[in-house]
């Protein structure tokens, strides 16, 4: 089976860096995935690791250790916008479903 | 490009009666999957299609089935709706199914209350 947990809530000022995180444990690997979810819009995609490392995309970065289990997406010079839930998901081994944590939701303050 | 897109948007039904709510993939993309998405359980995957014919199911009761059609358009059914079964879902394409790592793209939702 799979199983992944990300925080529920976090709090962050306008122009900060926050990082979110997302353990996981799942019986086959086939890479994660970062979705962004406004209040009432469907998931967008953000970022998909395979291989361990950052990858940095704009003002958003992904991290992967897959040794660890671990994942966090990372958030620089805040904007009011970027107030979301970030959802974090992995595929299953040899399917097509991806098992997606509860999500964070990430509020943007002044 | 169109993205994904759903009909209807919104729906209100009562106990006991079925649903049928529609999903049509960005063009050219041949998988599409369902999700329910609740706030307590969060998105959970209902069952994916490609090429007509269902390639994986979740754990959800058989009241929930689906179908796609050979233009790649999906539909899903609930039957015998429950208090339980109000959510939103969001159906996903993706281009051809080649492995799980393909990117899977949102429409906006069939946000469905069960009264």
């Amino acid at each position: 089976g799979q199983n992944i947990d990300q925080p529920t809530e976090m709090t962050a000022t306008e122009g900060a860096i926050v990082q979110i995180n997302c353990t996981y444990q799942t019986s086959g690997f086939n890479g994660l995935f970062w979705y962004q979810q406004h209040a009432g819009e469907a998931p967008t995609f953000l970022s998909y690791n395979v291989l361990d490392g950052l990858e940095e995309k704009g003002r958003f970065s992904s991290f992967l250790s897959r040794s660890k289990g671990y994942s966090y997406l990372l958030l620089k010079e805040l904007q009011m916008k970027d107030s979301a839930s970030y959802l974090c998901a992995v595929p299953g081994a040899g399917s097509y479903q991806l098992t997606f944590g509860k999500g964070t939701k990430l509020s943007v303050i002044p | 490009k169109a993205g994904v897109t759903q009909t209807p948007r919104y729906l209100i039904k009562t106990r006991g009666q079925q649903v049928t709510l529609s999903c049509s993939p960005i063009s050219g993309h041949r998988s599409v999957s369902w999700y329910q998405q609740t706030p307590g359980q969060g998105l959970q995957f209902l069952f994916e299609y490609f090429s007509e014919t269902q390639r994986n199911k979740g754990n959800f009761p058989g009241r929930f089935s689906g179908r796609q059609f050979s233009n790649s358009r999906s539909e899903m059914n609930v039957s015998t709706l429950e208090l339980g079964d109000s959510a939103l879902y969001l159906c996903a394409s993706s281009l051809d199914g080649t492995g799980p790592q393909e990117t899977q793209y949102f429409g906006p939702g069939t946000r469905l209350l069960v009264l």
